[in-house]
């Protein structure tokens, strides 16, 4: 089944604690993205690659971090989490070309203490 | 001014009624536009896309663009209650990756 996935799906943790959030894909997309999404806000992009070890900026990459090691898997790290970083989190990927269907994650519910 | 506009609602209707979700955007480059659908705890979903100006439709779903209003339009006809879930309306230029999203109309379909 084509997906992606997310670990862990909910998060709890203390300001300042070094987190990972795993993503992975199976549909050998070459672009993946992070986002955000929070209330009133919508969804904004944190992070995105168009492919292994190409990464760069969304529209609020400030606080986090990622890497593109495998064309598979796209990590979200967050050094030093802060209150402010509490939110629903996806990552979603896609093929490259004309127009091609984002696919998302199911979520990564994150609370900062 | 976000790019895409959306009004968040709730936006509230009886079973069989006819829904009609709006977006406008910003940008007169936009190419793509899109809609997706997010049940709640879940990932977005695409529903439909149009590109450029024009309606296209799917079964009980049609999406209109008027590009000379910057006006994204998403029509239900004869709801059902699986229908209530979150809709963001989406766009994006041609030639790039990044979409640029709404914030979300929740519907809710009441039986």
């Amino acid at each position: 089944e084509a997906q992606v996935t997310q670990n862990p799906r909910y998060l709890i943790t203390v300001t300042g604690k070094k987190l990972t959030v795993t993503c992975s894909q199976n549909m050998n997309h070459e672009y993946m993205s992070w986002y955000r999404q929070d209330p009133g806000l919508g969804l904004r992009q944190i992070y995105y690659s168009m492919n292994v070890e190409v990464t760069d900026k969304g529209d609020v990459p400030e606080g986090y971090k990622v890497s593109r090691k495998e064309k598979r898997n796209f990590p979200l790290i967050l050094e030093s989490p802060s209150p402010n970083q509490t939110s629903l989190y996806f990552c979603a990927s896609k093929g490259q070309g004309a127009f091609h269907e984002q696919f998302f994650g199911p979520g990564t519910r994150l609370t900062v203490l | 001014q976000k790019e895409v506009e959306q009004d968040p609602g709730p936006l509230s209707v009886p079973e069989g009624a006819i829904v009609s979700l709006n977006c406008t955007y910003s940008n007169s480059a936009f190419q793509y536009f899109m809609w997706y659908r997010q049940y709640s705890r879940k990932g977005p979903e695409l529903l439909m896309y149009t590109y450029s100006s024009g309606n296209k439709e799917d079964g009980r779903f049609t999406a209109q663009v008027d590009k000379s209003s910057k006006y994204i339009s998403l029509f239900i006809r004869d709801s059902q209650p699986s229908d209530s879930a979150t809709y963001l309306c989406a766009s994006k230029l041609q030639g790039y990756q990044k979409v640029t999203f709404g914030t979300g109309t929740k519907l809710q379909v009441i039986p």
